[in-house]
């Protein structure tokens, strides 16, 4: 069984859409992330959700959006897509707040035309 | 802002040789943890080091933390091919947040 799964696994679209990528973790994890890792491997912390609240935003633009339903749960919706946005894009979960090892997807590579 | 700096950035080395990676952090934590990523996949814990001194060992690799000097060493003894991907620290410099290093990326010549 996947504990960490993302849909879909690659997304090639046009500047200007609007685009969704999928989280869902089956390990009972109570706190979600969304990174996102550049070209050069750089990975950068987007979003942490807490029992499906956002507890950190590191100053990403609000085309981004993101939304838990459930603790199991963690999407993120991308308006008006740029070039700059061209990435993988990595859903983490842990069960703890920084006391535990996050477990990652295996991650949706976004390219923006 | 937390920095987390690792070095090197690339390393090659040959099957069977010794090398350390370091990774050194702007402000204070208690915890540090280890990630591998191969290409096109994944991230995976390795370690996951919560005190000063602490020492964890899993076969050819060994991390280490000394919070005082803000620095992990990610020691690799007798390198084999298998251990090529990019090694990643992260700290958390509060709750709810992991700051990356900048990722090593090892390569492992027969």
């Amino acid at each position: 069984d996947t504990a960490v799964s993302q849909t879909p696994k690659y997304l090639v679209t046009q500047m200007g859409n609007d685009k969704s990528i999928k989280c869902e973790q089956n390990l009972g994890h109570d706190t979600m992330y969304w990174y996102k890792q550049d070209s050069k491997k750089f990975l950068k912390i987007m979003f942490s959700y807490n029992n499906k609240e956002l507890i950190i935003n590191e100053t990403v633009p609000n085309r981004f959006s993101p939304k838990s339903p459930d603790k199991a749960h963690l999407n993120l919706h991308i308006n008006s897509l740029e070039l700059g946005d061209s990435a993988v894009y990595f859903c983490a979960s842990s069960q703890f707040v920084s006391t535990d090892t996050q477990y990652f997807g295996p991650g949706t590579r976004l390219t923006v035309l | 802002e937390l920095k987390v700096e690792q070095n090197p950035l690339f390393l090659s080395m040959q099957e069977g040789k010794n090398y350390t990676i370091y990774c050194n952090y702007s402000t204070t934590s208690d915890r540090l943890y280890w990630y591998r990523q191969d290409p096109g996949k994944s991230l995976e814990s390795l370690f996951v080091l919560l005190s000063n001194g602490a020492v964890k060992q899993e076969g050819r690799l060994m991390a280490s933390l000394d919070t005082k000097a803000r620095l992990s060493t990610l020691h690799i003894t007798a390198a084999v091919h298998d251990l090529s991907a990019t090694y990643f620290c992260a700290v958390p410099p509060g709750t709810y947040k992991y700051i990356f290093g900048t990722g090593t990326r090892l390569k492992v010549l027969a």
